[in-house]
């Protein structure tokens, strides 16, 4: 069964770079039938989308977000990574990282959905 | 993009069915069947429910069930039990590979 695990720091201070690094384990980060994402949930509200990263290092993201986000992979570890600059205090969120299922390659349907999901880190911006 | 609006709570007695409403527009909800639905218990992995409006995924109970009119997808969950209390979330594809998520369903059983 696949599993995606975050790892990061749990605290960082206004104005610097959140970094945040899921790996993937009993499955290929390779597989063409997925892309990778990020998706944060702040305190009390609901979940956002931050955005989306192909093996190939495609990368689609959030336009509200754009400005400050990078994603990257690195396929002979397994991983992406997940880096938010000039942080403030509305980016304290628990942090997602999931696999969303892009094409069916048995029935050659799109499917776009988030089928698997890592357990979370929290994330709080203080100083 | 905005998130898609759902209620912000629904209850229901054990047996009993409840549907959850998610709202968008033409641009996400209306224009693809790219809709999911999403359980989440606090401090834990949501939980895919339902892919491609009404698909449920294997191991999901058929109490689960997914539908779509227009710019709105609905989640019915019939013969309510204890352990659907939960949150829930819908998502929509809404082009150029971008995603976006409702505002959460707080599932309350009486």
């Amino acid at each position: 069964q696949l599993q995606l695990q975050e790892s990061g720091p749990g605290l960082v201070e206004p104005s610097e770079t959140l970094s945040l690094t899921c790996t993937v384990s009993s499955g290929s980060i390779s597989s063409s039938s997925y892309y990778w994402a990020w998706i944060r949930q702040p305190p009390g509200k609901g979940l956002e989308w931050i955005g989306s990263i192909y093996y190939s290092g495609s990368t689609y993201y959030n336009p509200s977000l754009k400005s400050r986000v990078t994603m990257s992979v690195d396929t002979s570890q397994n991983q992406f990574s997940l880096n938010l600059n000039s942080v403030t205090a509305a980016d304290t969120a628990v942090y997602y990282c999931a696999r969303l299922f892009y094409y069916d390659s048995t029935t050659y349907s799109r499917v776009d959905t988030f089928d698997m999901w890592g357990q979370g880190t929290t994330v709080t911006v203080f100083s | 993009q905005s998130a898609l609006t759902q209620p912000r709570s629904v209850s229901g007695s054990p047996g009993q069915s409840v549907t959850i409403s998610c709202t968008g527009t033409s641009s996400d909800v209306g224009d693809y069947n790219f809709v999911s639905w999403y359980q989440h218990h606090p401090g834990k992995a949501p939980k895919l429910m339902i892919f491609g409006v009404s698909k449920r995924p294997s191991g999901v109970p058929d109490r689960f069930s997914g539908s779509k009119s227009g710019n709105t997808a609905s989640l019915t969950i019939s013969g309510l039990q204890a352990e659907d209390e939960s949150d829930y979330y819908c998502s929509s594809y809404a082009g150029n590979y971008i995603h976006v998520f409702g505002t959460g369903t707080k599932v309350t059983v009486l």
